[in-house]
């Protein structure tokens, strides 16, 4: 089993540009989380989905979209990126809301 | 609001000795769970161990103990025996009822031979 996967790896984008962030996992999890870590912080929880076909918002939702149309992916976009945006992403997944976590390996994303 | 705190920022401990990681926290909530996450070098956030409100002992995972003291709100990691492998980053997270885990700023660990 792969776990959890995030594409891409790296990525660079100028102001205004638009992008989205795959995750997949294959351990048939109900729970996806997309976070955002920034030096000197914990992550932040950005939305959050707890089934297939639904999302919510987490804590710093602004600027980003969602979408978990099949169970095993869960979609990040940017429509406009900004520099305010400039960090490492890491999707998560847990069987259920009370369970642990197990994270992607991150994508480290770059707005100039 | 749930808020989780880690009050040192970076420590330094010699191999084979024991490090304590500490981690306090601040809810309503009577059910939530606290859980550890290591993250090396590398970048990965790798889950430790978990405690939950209710249980009734601390949660032991290996070398990795949670020592959980409800009464002060503190759920401080303890690593015995560190090895050089155990230089990383160490966040104390807390799930509440809403699913959701609120993470800490984190504690560097540096394993010296």
């Amino acid at each position: 089993n792969a776990g959890v996967t995030q594409t891409p790896k790296f990525r660079v984008l100028k102001t205004g540009q638009s992008m989205t962030l795959l995750c997949a996992q294959d351990m048939n999890h109900e729970y996806m989380y997309w976070y955002r870590q920034d030096p000197g912080m914990g992550l932040r929880l950005i939305h959050y989905s707890v089934g297939e076909g639904t999302t919510a918002k987490g804590e710093v939702p602004d600027g980003y979209n969602v979408s978990r149309l099949k169970k095993q992916n869960f979609l990040l976009g940017l429509e406009s990126a900004a520099p305010s945006q400039t960090s490492v992403y890491f999707c998560a997944s847990s069987v259920g809301g009370y369970n642990e976590q197990f994270f992607g390996p991150g994508t480290r994303l770059t707005v100039l | 609001a749930q808020k989780i705190t880690q009050t040192q920022p970076g420590m330094f401990v010699q191999e084979k000795e024991a490090v304590t990681l500490d981690c306090t926290y601040d809810t309503s909530d009577p059910s939530y769970g606290l859980f550890w996450y290591k993250q090396p070098s590398s970048g990965e956030m790798i889950f430790l161990i978990y405690q939950g409100s209710y249980d009734q002992q601390n949660a032991t995972e290996g070398r990795y103990s949670l020592n959980f003291q409800k009464a002060r709100k503190s759920a401080n990691l303890v690593i015995s025996a560190s090895q050089l492998g155990d230089s990383a980053m160490y966040f104390c997270a807390m799930r509440v009822n809403d699913y959701k885990l609120s993470f800490g700023a984190g504690t560097t660990v540096t394993v010296r031979a």
